[in-house]
């Protein structure tokens, strides 16, 4: 069993939806958690980064963590065209140096 | 303010080469990690530099390796390559703190080993 698990897609939906993106984790010592949008052939991109459970919103998104069920998600209001791309949730431990990345779901908006 | 820079962009090596992949980090940041995508998934970790001292290793072989410059700069270097190593390499710029450590990625090396 991998210890983040995310679907890989592909999600298409129309532009204006919204978008909700989730990713499921096996280990509960997990505390930083993060989305990252990766376009094709760049580097992934910081959206957002929550301690610990709750919501964070930042603009269109809004990250959720759900500790007690090991479950975050990302939604996208108001999606534009330009928000296609992959996007990977990550997380790591309080003490640890490395990010452990889910596969990506890659996500189209059709105009 | 220039983000992370990766050099090369692209490369091309045949099985058994050497190859040395550079990276500066943001200005003002101490740590550099580095990162293995393969097509299709998540990146994986390789390294983590800080203050020129190896901080974390993943579960890569010992034909991986990677050093910091006094300049906060780094080289990741894979000898003896497998058609295997072909992916995305990525460096990752950070200020050190590991309590709200925050990640900023340049735009990778694509490696192909044929």
């Amino acid at each position: 069993q991998k210890e983040v698990e995310q679907d890989p897609g592909p999600l298409s939906v129309p532009e204006g939806a919204i978008v909700s993106l989730n990713c499921t984790y096996s280990n509960s010592a997990f505390q930083y958690f993060m989305w990252y949008r990766q376009y094709s052939r760049k580097g992934p991109e910081l959206l957002m980064y929550t301690y610990s459970s709750g919501n964070k919103e930042d603009g269109r998104f809004t990250a959720q963590v759900d500790k007690s069920s090991k479950y975050i998600s990302l939604f996208i209001r108001d999606s534009q065209p330009s928000d296609s791309a992959t996007y990977l949730c990550a997380m790591r431990y309080s003490s640890a140096s490395k990010i452990i990345f889910g596969s990506g779901t890659r996500l189209s908006i059709r105009p | 303010d220039a983000g992370v820079t990766q050099s090369p962009t692209h490369l091309i090596k045949t099985r058994g080469q050497h190859v040395t992949l550079r990276c500066s980090p943001i200005s003002g940041h101490k740590s550099v990690s580095w990162y293995q995508q393969v097509l299709g998934q998540g990146p994986q970790f390789i390294f983590q530099y800080y203050e020129k001292e190896e901080r974390g290793r993943g579960n890569f072989p010992d034909r991986f390796s990677a050093r910091q410059f006094p300049n906060y700069s780094s080289e990741l270097n894979v000898n003896a390559l497998l058609l295997g190593d072909s992916a995305l390499y990525l460096c990752a710029s950070s200020s050190g703190d590991t309590i709200n450590e925050k990640l900023f990625f340049g735009s990778g090396t694509q490696l192909s080993v044929l």
